[in-house]
């Protein structure tokens, strides 16, 4: 079955290291979106990627850093600049055209230890 | 910038129940809207997808409809289940393409037996 894989399930960072969170679907999508999701607060969206080797800051991109080289994948990685990190981190992806729905993963919830 | 405003933030009703959840934007130029079902700790799963040129969707018992001069969805749940207890999340996109999904801050629905 075509999917989003969103690994690892939980991730414990340390102060001051960046994490990389995995994305990989195998639905043929061409766009790819993360988003952050903190209690009491609706998901707000980090970076998004319409085609490989292009992307673009969302709304609150400050500490993270992506990358498209290949349709399949797109990693976020958070980066020590992110000062608050804890929080459930979501990964989507849309198909072209106007007539696809978002299909999400089943996150990685990151915790700062 | 688009804003999603979701009411009521909770409800609990007893099995069997008719239910209606709703949903609103301040930009009601909106262009796909979709609403997730979010359980605890886990990913989000599509429910019904309204594309621009429709203004109603239907799933088994759920029914959703959207009012794009006023921006408001409702999400109807007919006969409700202890099964559909979760956090309900509509979102939409905007700017004439299906990109950058905003989304509300959900309504968390218990459904007693």
């Amino acid at each position: 079955d075509g999917g989003i894989t969103q690994s690892p399930k939980y991730l414990f960072r340390k102060e001051g290291q960046n994490v990389t969170l995995s994305c990989e679907q195998n639905l043929n999508h061409d766009a790819m979106y993360w988003y952050r999701q903190d209690p009491g607060q609706g998901l707000r969206l980090i970076y998004y990627s319409q085609i490989v080797n292009d992307f673009q800051k969302g709304d609150i991109a400050e500490g993270y850093s992506v990358s498209r080289e290949k349709k399949e994948s797109f990693p976020l990685t958070v980066t020590s600049a992110q000062k608050n990190p804890t929080a459930f981190y979501l990964c989507a992806s849309t198909g072209t055209g106007d007539n696809y729905g978002y299909t999400f993963g089943s996150g990685t919830r990151l915790t700062v230890v | 910038k688009q804003e999603v405003t979701q009411i009521p933030a909770a409800l609990s009703v007893p099995e069997g129940e008719n239910l209606v959840l709703n949903c609103s934007f301040t930009d009601s130029a909106i262009y796909n809207l979709q609403w997730f079902r979010q359980d605890p700790g886990k990913g989000l799963t599509s429910l019904l997808l309204i594309q621009s040129s429709q203004r109603e969707q239907t799933s088994g018992r759920l029914n959703a409809s959207l009012d794009k001069s006023s921006g408001r969805s409702t999400l109807y749940i007919a006969a409700s289940q202890p099964g559909d207890s979760a956090t309900y999340l509509c979102a939409g996109s905007g700017g004439g393409s299906n990109y950058k999904l905003t989304f509300g801050k959900g309504t968390l629905l218990t459904v007693n037996p």
